[in-house]
């Protein structure tokens, strides 16, 4: 069975555009999570998708970040009018139950903005 | 507030030699414990987890764990490291409804 996938892999962008991350996770599992990990931190979370539940955004560091998830399964993380900061390795995660379930991370989007 | 402390940045080890990483948490109720690896260009794998029972875990690869409430912590082991077990180790801990905190990773660099 496939696992979590992202895409891209890699993205360039330059400040001030906007970007897309996708990710696909693991069919059936009904928990979806985006965490952050900038070099030499640790993973930093960003939102948090259960079912048809309000998602926890509680991590989203401005209002720059958005991320939606349809039909319980694709989930798209946006973020607007980059800055330098935001460059980063974008991981997704997904797991069957309630947090703090196992979770099964993709390989991840390197966003780097010029 | 749940936390987690990796307080090594890196490790270094030769190859064969026994590998001991310490990873100490904070939460007020017993806590849901994890250990991830992530190698180069990869995502993070789940090697073992605590929810509860034995406090000694085994895991993926040849490596345990053993939580110890006393000490708050839950270090990772494994008694002869492979050339392959160089990547990045995360710590991380949840309980509760809460949504798993990560430390900041442990490097681990074998020397063959």
């Amino acid at each position: 069975g496939a696992g979590v996938s992202q895409s891209p892999s890699n993205k360039v962008t330059e400040k001030g555009k906007d970007v897309e991350l996708r990710c696909d996770p693991i069919s059936g599992h009904t928990a979806l999570y985006w965490y952050r990990q900038s070099l030499g931190q640790g993973l930093e979370f960003l939102i948090y998708f259960q079912g048809n539940s309000a998602p926890d955004k509680s991590g989203l560091p401005s209002d720059r970040f958005s991320a939606e998830r349809t039909g319980g399964s694709v989930s798209t993380l946006t973020i607007q009018r980059t800055q330098q900061e935001d460059s980063a390795v974008y991981l997704c995660a997904s797991s069957i139950g309630l947090p703090p379930s196992e979770q099964f991370f993709g390989p991840g989007t390197r966003l780097t903005v010029l | 507030a749940q936390s987690v402390t990796q307080p090594d940045i890196h490790i270094t080890v030769s190859e064969g030699a026994s590998l001991e990483l310490r990873c100490n948490y904070s939460y007020g109720a017993t806590p849901y414990l994890f250990w991830y690896v992530q190698s180069p260009g990869q995502g993070l794998q789940l090697l073992l987890k605590y929810f509860s029972g034995d406090t000694l875990v085994q895991g993926i690869k040849g490596f345990e764990a053993e939580f110890k409430r006393s000490q708050s912590s839950f270090n990772l082991r494994k008694p002869s490291v492979h050339w392959s077990d160089a990547a990045e180790y995360f710590c991380a801990v949840g309980g509760g409804s809460y949504i798993p905190t990560f430390g900041r990773g442990t490097s681990l660099i074998v020397h063959p």
